[in-house]
């Protein structure tokens, strides 16, 4: 168990460039959860797969925002005509639903700086 | 809709003190609760959760929590604190309905004074 990973670990792109995130969770959970974090406050919820599907999104994910999650296994988050507004850590989490607690596990974070 | 408020958004305590971080929530049952530390340019690191039974949970670090569900809250203390414990500490509230999608409080910032 190796935990989650998340890559890049930092990213600066100039205003209306697209990105894309990684995250690898630990390799026997079948939830995905992206989070966004900005300073001074907490996460806050974004979209989360179960297995291949993705089940719920924020709507705080504007049409810029997409999430995939192909083989159940690795998920991408990539923002499109990126603005200064989307600064911030982009974590991702990941938990086993069987059990039924949704423990979550969170990675290191990515952090977007837009220029 | 569930949230959570942290009060106190920065305390400083000295070493060896006892903490406690407040934390409230608002959910229509009984929900799952968190609290996570987070060192800067860091992750979460989970330190402990209530889903049911004993409402005094223990986790790692020497911090322990108590659940009160008359008061809608889940303090997080710590009998002494090191110098090591300065951080940011966040409590959360998942759904058992929806997923175990959390929800965050803004955060309290613990200085440590030697």
């Amino acid at each position: 168990d190796t935990g989650v990973s998340q890559n890049p670990r930092h990213k600066i792109t100039k205003r209306g460039q697209n990105v894309t995130f990684r995250c690898d969770p630990i390799s026997e959970h079948n939830r995905l959860y992206w989070y966004r974090q900005t300073l001074g406050q907490g996460p806050e919820f974004l979209t989360y797969f179960q297995n291949e599907a993705q089940l719920e999104k924020s709507r705080l994910l504007s049409d810029r925002f997409s999430a995939e999650r192909p083989k159940g296994s690795f998920s991408t988050l990539e923002i499109q005509r990126t603005e200064q507004g989307d600064s911030a850590m982009y974590l991702c989490a990941s938990s086993q639903s069987s059990g039924g607690t949704y423990e979550q596990y969170f990675g290191p974070g990515t952090r977007l700086t837009v220029t | 809709a569930q949230s959570v408020t942290q009060p106190d958004i920065h305390i400083t305590v000295s070493e060896g003190a006892s903490l406690e971080l407040r934390c409230n929530y608002s959910y229509g049952a009984t929900p799952y609760l968190f609290w996570y530390v987070q060192s800067p340019g860091q992750g979460l690191q989970l330190l402990l959760k209530y889903f049911s039974g004993d409402t005094l949970v223990q986790g790692i670090k020497g911090f322990e929590a108590e659940f009160k569900r008359s008061q809608s809250s889940f303090n997080l203390r710590k009998p002494s604190v090191h110098w090591s414990d300065a951080a940011e500490y966040f409590c959360a509230v998942g759904a058992r309905t929806n997923a175990g999608k959390s929800t965050f409080g803004d955060g309290t910032t613990l200085t440590v004074k030697p």
